[in-house]
C-alpha cells in the first residue's frame, strides 16, 4: 500500500517563475493537505482540499493556488516565486469520514530552492 | 490564532540517556500529535493524543498530555543514535483538520 507521492522531490527555479508540485494521496484517502516548511521552523498549513474544493486556507497569498483530482490527487502552484517561497513543501492526506481518529500521513516533501 | 512552543529547540544527550521535550499551547488542546523529522524529510507519525491525562507509548517514546496545562510532553528513554532527529508537535483546532506546528525540538544523540 503506497503512501502518500510527491513529485518532483528537487527542483530549482529563478525569482518571476511559476511551480507546479504534485501529490497523491494514501489509497483511501479523500483529503490532501499542503504545508511549507522554512528552514529550521515547523510545518505551515497552505490550504486543504476536499471534493475538488478547497476548504481551509492558512495565511498564504493568492499566489498560492491548488487543485485536486477526481482521483483525490492534488497539484500545488505557487506564482511569480519569490526567494522567500523557498522551502520544502509537504503534502498530507487523511480521511475526512474519519476526523480525529488517527495521523495525518505525510509525503517526503518537494524541496524548492528560488534562485 | 492557536501556537505552539516547544522547548527546548535543541537538545544534545549521551546515548543511553532520558530525555523530554515539552510543547505548550496558547489554547486549550483538543488533539496533539507528535512526529518525527529526520533533515530535510517527511514526517513520521509517532503519537496523538486526545484525551487529558492520556499517556501512549511506542518502543522507547512515551507522550503524555496534560489538557488543564495545555501541555504536552514526549520522553524517550534510554536513548540511542536511532532517535536523532527533530521532533514536532502539532495540535488540531477544534472542528478542523488543519495543524499548527511547533518550531521543532533538534535532537542529537552522542555515542
Amino acid at each position: 500500500d503506497a503512501g502518500v507521492t510527491q513529485s518532483p522531490t528537487h527542483l530549482i527555479k529563478t525569482r518571476g517563475q511559476q511551480v507546479t508540485l504534485r501529490c497523491s494521496p494514501k489509497s483511501g484517502h479523500d483529503t490532501v493537505s499542503w504545508y511549507q516548511q522554512a528552514l529550521g521552523q515547523g510545518p505551515q498549513f497552505i490550504f486543504q482540499y476536499y471534493e475538488e474544493e478547497e476548504r481551509q486556507r492558512g495565511n498564504f497569498p493568492d499566489r498560492f493556488s491548488g487543485h485536486q483530482f477526481p482521483n483525490y490527487s492534488s497539484e500545488l502552484n505557487v506564482n511569480a516565486l519569490l526567494l522567500g517561497d523557498s522551502a520544502l513543501y509537504l503534502c498530507a492526506s487523511s480521511s475526512l469520514e474519519e476526523p480525529g481518529t488517527g495521523e495525518l500521513f505525510f509525503g517526503e516533501g518537494s524541496r524548492l530552492t528560488v534562485l | 490564532s492557536q501556537e505552539l512552543e516547544q522547548s527546548p529547540q535543541s537538545l544534545i544527550v549521551q546515548e543511553g540517556k532520558n530525555l523530554t521535550i515539552n510543547c505548550t499551547s496558547s489554547k486549550t488542546l483538543y488533539g496533539l500529535y507528535w512526529y518525527k523529522q529526520k533533515y530535510g524529510e517527511g514526517l513520521i507519525f509517532l503519537m496523538m493524543l486526545q484525551k487529558g491525562g492520556e499517556e501512549k507509548s511506542h518502543e522507547k517514546i512515551t507522550a503524555k498530555l496534560d489538557e488543564k496545562k495545555q501541555q504536552s510532553s514526549l520522553h524517550i528513554t534510554a536513548s540511542q543514535p536511532s532517535h536523532a532527529g527533530i521532533y514536532l508537535c502539532g495540535a488540531s483546532p477544534r472542528g478542523a483538520q488543519k495543524l499548527v506546528f511547533g518550531q521543532g525540538t533538534r535532537l542529537t544523540i552522542n555515542p
